[in-house]
C-alpha cells in the first residue's frame, strides 16, 4: 500500500508569493495533519483536519490555511511568504483525529522542502 | 502550549552498546507517547508508541513510560551504525495535537 504522498518535493519561491502544498493520506486514513520543521528542531504543528473539518490549529499566522477534500487529501496554503517560512513541510495521516480515544499514531510523508529567496 | 524536553545531545555510543534516550513532558493529562526516528534530510519514521505505564518491547527497541514522573524513554539494545539518526519523542494530549520534542541526535560509532 502506498504511504503518505506529498507534492512537490522541493519548491523555491520569493518573498511575497504564495504556495500550495499537497498531501494524499494512506488509504483508509481520514485525518491529515500539517507540520513545519526547521533545521535542528522538531516538527511544529500547523493544522489537523479530520472528516474534512479543521480539528486543530497551531500557533501560526493567518497566512497559513488548509483544507481537506472529500477523498481526504489535503492542501496547505501559505500567502505572503516570508524568509522565515523556509522549512520542511510535513504531512502526516492517521486513522482518527486527536479527539478520538484511540490515539492512533501518525505516519509522515517525505515532506516538501520550501525555500524562500 | 505543552512543552517537552529531550535529553541534550548529541549522544554517542559504541556499536553494540545500549543507547538511552529520554523525554520529559509538562502535562499530566497526556494520553499517548510516540518515538520517531529521522535520518538527515528525511521525514520522521514511527518506531514505537506506548499508552500505559511500564515497558513495551519491539525487537531491539524498548519504550518505557512513567506517568507519575512524567517521562518516557527509548532504549536501543545492540546499537548499530544504521541507528545513527535524530530521535523525536511526541506526546498526544487527549483532544489536542501532537507535540514533538526538539530531538536527540544519536551517533553509533563502529
Amino acid at each position: 500500500d502506498a504511504g503518505v504522498t506529498q507534492s512537490p518535493t522541493h519548491l523555491i519561491k520569493t518573498r511575497g508569493q504564495h504556495v500550495t502544498l499537497r498531501c494524499s493520506p494512506i488509504s483508509g486514513h481520514k485525518s491529515v495533519s500539517w507540520y513545519q520543521q526547521v533545521l535542528g528542531q522538531g516538527p511544529q504543528f500547523i493544522f489537523q483536519y479530520y472528516e474534512k473539518e479543521e480539528r486543530g490549529r497551531g500557533n501560526f499566522p493567518d497566512r497559513f490555511s488548509a483544507r481537506q477534500f472529500p477523498n481526504y487529501s489535503s492542501e496547505l496554503n501559505v500567502n505572503a511568504l516570508l524568509l522565515g517560512d523556509s522549512a520542511l513541510y510535513l504531512c502526516a495521516s492517521s486513522l482518527s483525529g486527536v479527539d478520538s480515544y484511540s490515539n492512533q499514531p501518525q505516519h509522515f510523508g517525505d515532506g516538501t522542502r520550501l525555500s524562500i529567496l | 502550549q505543552k512543552e517537552e524536553e529531550q535529553n541534550s545531545g548529541p549522544l554517542s555510543v559504541p556499536e553494540g552498546a545500549i543507547a538511552s534516550l529520554n523525554c520529559t513532558y509538562s502535562d499530566r493529562g497526556s494520553q499517548s507517547f510516540f518515538w520517531y526516528r529521522q535520518y538527515s534530510g528525511k521525514s520522521p519514521e514511527l518506531i514505537m508508541f506506548i499508552y500505559s505505564n511500564g515497558d513495551k518491547e519491539d525487537g531491539r527497541f524498548t519504550a518505557q513510560l512513567n506517568k507519575a514522573s512524567q517521562y518516557v524513554s527509548l532504549l536501543i539494545r545492540d546499537s548499530q551504525p544504521s541507528d545513527s539518526a535524530t530521535y523525536l519523542c511526541a506526546v498526544n494530549f487527549y483532544g489536542q495535537n501532537f507535540v514533538f520534542g526538539p530531538g536527540t541526535r544519536l551517533s553509533v560509532l563502529p
